[in-house]
């Protein structure tokens, strides 16, 4: 199975700031990679998939990058509505894992 | 507008079985692979089972192998869990998934609002 493992587990910034979280796949998955974002007692979102593909509606401020197994987040300038927790999930091969979750907290 | 709808969840003892039902709308269910996805209180999102379009396909995380069952009814456009032999750690919020991709390998764009399992004495 693939193990999915994202860092930092809690990440505190400002609104307008840059941020990046990590996701790294213990082994290639290519580019089937997706990151989700859930707020409290929500159902998770999906946010970017195929490792750089924006889905439709989600703001031009997220984007993602990488391929194989190190992949990023980002998130270009921090508004309000995006704190929350972030969850990146690998769709290679059966299960299909997710990390444990990255919680962006206002600083 | 695509919409699913859990129901079946509740509080039940160990070693018991429970039910879950995911009832699609808005889209043609019978196109989409669909998804189980679960969430313990406090933790993070796991993976626990696909079936494809047609039920042909189905796939199981290990920890729920050999207990749960994934089905689907493309008549009643209505997804199905079937949890046996029940354990305190199945404990979650269980969410059903719609496969963003029609074929091929695929995130989930569209999820439910979830139905919370119990198991506990």
């Amino acid at each position: 199975d693939i193990h999915m493992t994202q860092s930092p587990s809690t990440l505190s910034a400002s609104v307008g700031d840059r941020v990046t979280i990590t996701c790294r796949a213990s082994q290639s998955i290519n580019s089937w990679l997706a990151w989700y974002q859930q707020k409290p007692g929500k159902a998770p979102k999906l946010l970017i998939y195929m490792a750089s593909s924006l889905e439709s509606g989600v703001p031009s401020r997220f984007s993602g990058s990488g391929s194989g197994t190190e992949f990023t987040l980002t998130i270009s300038s921090l508004q309000p509505d995006d704190f929350a927790t972030y969850y990146c999930q690998h769709y290679n091969t059966y299960p299909y894992s997710f990390g444990q979750g990255t919680k962006l907290e206002i600083k | 507008q695509v919409q699913l709808v859990e129901s079946g969840g509740g509080v039940v003892q160990p070693g018991r079985s429970l039910r879950l039902s995911c009832a699609a709308s808005g889209f043609t269910f019978s196109n989409y692979a669909m998804y189980w996805v679960r969430q313990a209180p406090g933790k993070g999102l796991e993976w626990v089972a696909i079936i494809s379009y047609d039920g042909s396909h189905k796939s199981y995380a290990d920890s729920v192998k050999g207990r749960f069952t994934i089905s689907r009814d493309n008549s009643k456009t209505t997804l199905y869990l079937q949890m046996n032999s029940l354990r305190p750690e199945d404990t979650a919020m269980y969410y059903c998934a719609r496969s963003r991709h029609v074929v091929g390998a695929s995130p989930f764009d569209y999820w439910g609002q979830g139905t919370l399992v119990t198991v506990s004495s």
